[in-house]
């Protein structure tokens, strides 16, 4: 079982609509969790982080954590072509700085018009 | 204008070299890590540091070298022994805080072994 698991997609949406996207975690003790967006060919570019229970909005973007249920998730409101990317989830069981983070393998997000 | 730079973009490197790609940040961060990153596939650590002259191993170490001897600088050496070094790499760093581990990227090098 890979311990942070993504869905490959492609996930397609069309322009405007809603995308959700997926990650669930083996570790019952990861604390602290992570999206990452990343165009083809650049680095991943920090979008949200959570540590709590329930949800957290910045933006168009609104991370979802539960860890009872061991997933978290991305919602991005009003979909734009610019949002077309590879989503990567990140997880780490520690609290605090200068630790490792455990990656899924990411969804591709296609968004249409 | 404050970052993470690597250095250099694009890395091309004969079977059985060793070569050395920089990695660069004026973030004031404690914390640097070494990613790769293969086609279609998620990042694997290689090497982290959490303070200067001391790192330690992460996933898939063997093959590579780090030093941390400055703050601001941790270079990897991707040795002879990697078997297959084609990859992206990508350094970050952090940092050291509760609840401030999130991590930032660097630019990437794309390495290619001919």
């Amino acid at each position: 079982q890979k311990e942070v698991e993504q869905n490959s997609g492609p996930l397609s949406v069309p322009e405007g609509a809603i995308a959700s996207l997926n990650c669930t975690y083996s570790d019952r003790g990861s604390q602290s969790f992570f999206w990452y967006r990343q165009y083809s060919g650049k680095s991943p570019e920090l979008i949200m982080f959570i540590y709590s229970n329930g949800d957290k909005e910045d933006g168009r973007f609104t991370a979802q954590l539960n860890k009872a249920s061991q997933y978290v998730s991305l919602l991005i409101r009003d979909s734009q072509p610019s949002d077309s990317a590879t989503y990567l989830c990140a997880v780490t069981p520690f609290t605090g700085g200068g630790n490792k983070l455990t990656f899924g393998t990411g969804t591709q997000l296609k968004v249409e018009l | 204008d404050g970052g993470i730079t690597q250095s250099p973009k694009y890395l091309f490197r004969k079977e059985g070299q060793n070569v050395t790609l920089s990695c660069e940040q004026n973030l004031n961060h404690d914390a640097m890590y070494w990613y790769r990153q293969d086609p279609g596939q998620g990042l694997r650590l290689i090497y982290y540091s959490q303070i200067v002259n001391d790192f330690q191993k992460g996933d898939i170490a063997e093959g590579y070298s780090v030093s941390r001897e400055k703050k601001e600088s941790f270079p990897l050496t991707v040795t002879s022994a990697q078997k297959n070094p084609t990859a992206f790499y990508l350094c970050a760093s952090s940092m050291r805080r509760d609840r401030g581990n999130e991590q930032f990227f660097g630019p990437g090098t794309r390495l290619t072994v001919l």
